[in-house]
């Protein structure tokens, strides 16, 4: 079965430094990987995710990820970080070969950015 | 532009009472699934539904029951709650077959006293 391991439950960082949150996934035939972030007592909004094509997928708010297969990795990144970037991210894998294409999330990171 | 709506926002029960958790979608998907998230555990699939009239299980179905009566409708019900199920309930959408995205609601906080 499918799973997604994300290892840092908190990552605190200070205002404008670099950040990466890291996700490491089960391996699998076709696999599509997607990140999610949650803001205080808000719903899932998609960040990014990657289908196929170039490994590094940009998204929104300035958020990148790379897909690395032969490390099964889907880290997110991004260079400088701001206040309103404090949240919960999810990392999700979708396994292809199901047919149903149900997602399988992360135990998620919690980003508390500093000023 | 409402997208994916779920009532209520939040609710108290007792141990034993039953509740129905609505989600509604406007956006013509034919796939619905609801999640529970729990502190430290994710979100974990309960239920989906791959079209009108159909349900299946999901990771920890265990205490809930689903139907999707109407294609823009997934309800989510409680026979008898347990403090076990406290926890923030999530639904979710998406267009159909091959790999699109899910779409969120604000999700409920239910507590079971």
């Amino acid at each position: 079965a499918q799973s997604v391991t994300q290892l840092d439950s908190q990552v605190p960082v200070f205002e404008e430094a670099p950040v990466e949150l890291r996700c490491n996934y089960s391996s699998s035939v076709s696999v599509y990987l997607f990140w999610y972030v949650q803001y205080p007592n808000q719903g899932l909004q998609l960040l990014l995710k990657y289908l196929s094509g170039s490994t590094l997928v940009k998204g929104i708010n300035g958020f990148e990820a790379e897909f690395n297969k032969s490390q099964t990795s889907f880290h997110l990144r991004k260079p400088s970080v701001h206040i309103s970037d404090t949240a919960e991210y999810f990392c999700a894998v979708s396994d292809g070969t199901s047919g149903t294409y149900k997602y399988i999330f992360g135990t998620g990171t919690r980003l508390k950015v500093l000023a | 532009n409402a997208g994916v709506t779920q009532t209520p926002k939040f609710r108290v029960l007792k141990t034993g009472q039953s509740m129905t958790l609505l989600c509604a979608q406007d956006m013509n998907h034919e796939y619905m699934y609801w999640y529970r998230q729990d502190p430290g555990m994710g979100l974990r699939l309960i239920h989906y539904s791959v079209g009108e009239g159909t349900t299946a299980k999901g990771e920890v179905p265990d205490g809930y029951n689903v139907s999707r009566l109407k294609k823009q409708n997934f309800l989510l019900g409680l026979e008898s709650a347990a403090p076990s199920q406290t926890s923030v309930y999530f639904c979710a959408s998406r267009l159909g077959t091959g790999v699109n995205i899910q779409y969120f609601g604000a999700g409920t906080r239910l507590s079971v006293l």
